[in-house]
């Protein structure tokens, strides 16, 4: 059966710091992977999606970037955190109009 | 642009209750539809893909059917629980695009 797996499941960052958070997927190959966040009291925001390694699509300008270093390992990233990147970060991974399954999710507080 | 909107945003009901949770979306052109349960501090759980071809899919108490021309979609939850209780989220995906468009959830208390 597939696991998906992010790291770490909560953390407390200062301004200006950089962020990497990560997400892996097991039993399954090839999957699209997509990197959401959830702020407090608002929907789910798609930020990047990829269908493969290397490939990344950007939903929404902004301080963060995405890197697929290998099929099941998708990261998020920042050089310099801002208070507005405070929120509740999902990982998610399907195979093409299947259904989208959802890591644990990560709660990134910048202070 | 597809929209996709959920009401209402919250429901109490007391247990045992047969409910209704409404999903729709602006844009008929949907490949699938996927309901979500999401738990406090948690990731969301899918419950049930209903692809654009389906009219409805059924997992034990749940049933959630799809109407493309009225750009509708219900979750059924029959005799409810307070286990039942969190935020349900549906979301469309569109033709070609790997996209999943959420709406805002509607957040459930089952009360003993």
């Amino acid at each position: 059966s597939q696991t998906i797996h992010q790291w770490p499941a909560t953390l407390v960052q200062p301004v200006g710091s950089p962020l990497s958070l990560e997400c892996t997927v097991e039993g399954t190959s090839n999957p699209n992977l997509y990197w959401y966040r959830q702020a407090a009291g608002r929907g789910l925001q798609l930020l990047f999606y990829s269908v493969g390694i290397g490939q990344i699509s950007s939903e929404v300008p902004q301080n963060l970037s995405a890197s697929r270093p290998q099929d099941r390992q998708f990261i998020l990233s920042s050089k310099k955190l801002l208070l507005s990147d405070s929120g509740f970060y999902l990982c998610a991974w399907d195979r093409q109009g299947d259904e989208q399954f959802f890591g644990p999710g990560t709660r990134l507080t910048v202070l | 642009k597809q929209e996709v909107t959920q009401i209402p945003a919250a429901l109490s009901v007391p247990e045992g209750e047969n409910l209704v949770l409404n999903c729709s979306f602006t844009d008929s052109a949907i490949y699938n539809l996927q309901w979500f349960r999401q738990d406090p501090g948690k990731g969301l759980t899918s419950l049930l893909l209903i692809q654009s071809s389906q009219r409805e899919q059924t997992s034990g108490r749940l049933n959630a059917s799809l109407d493309k021309s009225s750009g509708r979609s219900t979750l059924y939850i029959a005799a409810s629980q307070p286990g039942d209780s969190a935020t349900y989220l549906c979301a469309a995906k569109m033709d070609s695009s790997y996209k999943l468009i959420f709406g805002s959830g509607t957040r459930l208390l089952v009360r003993p």
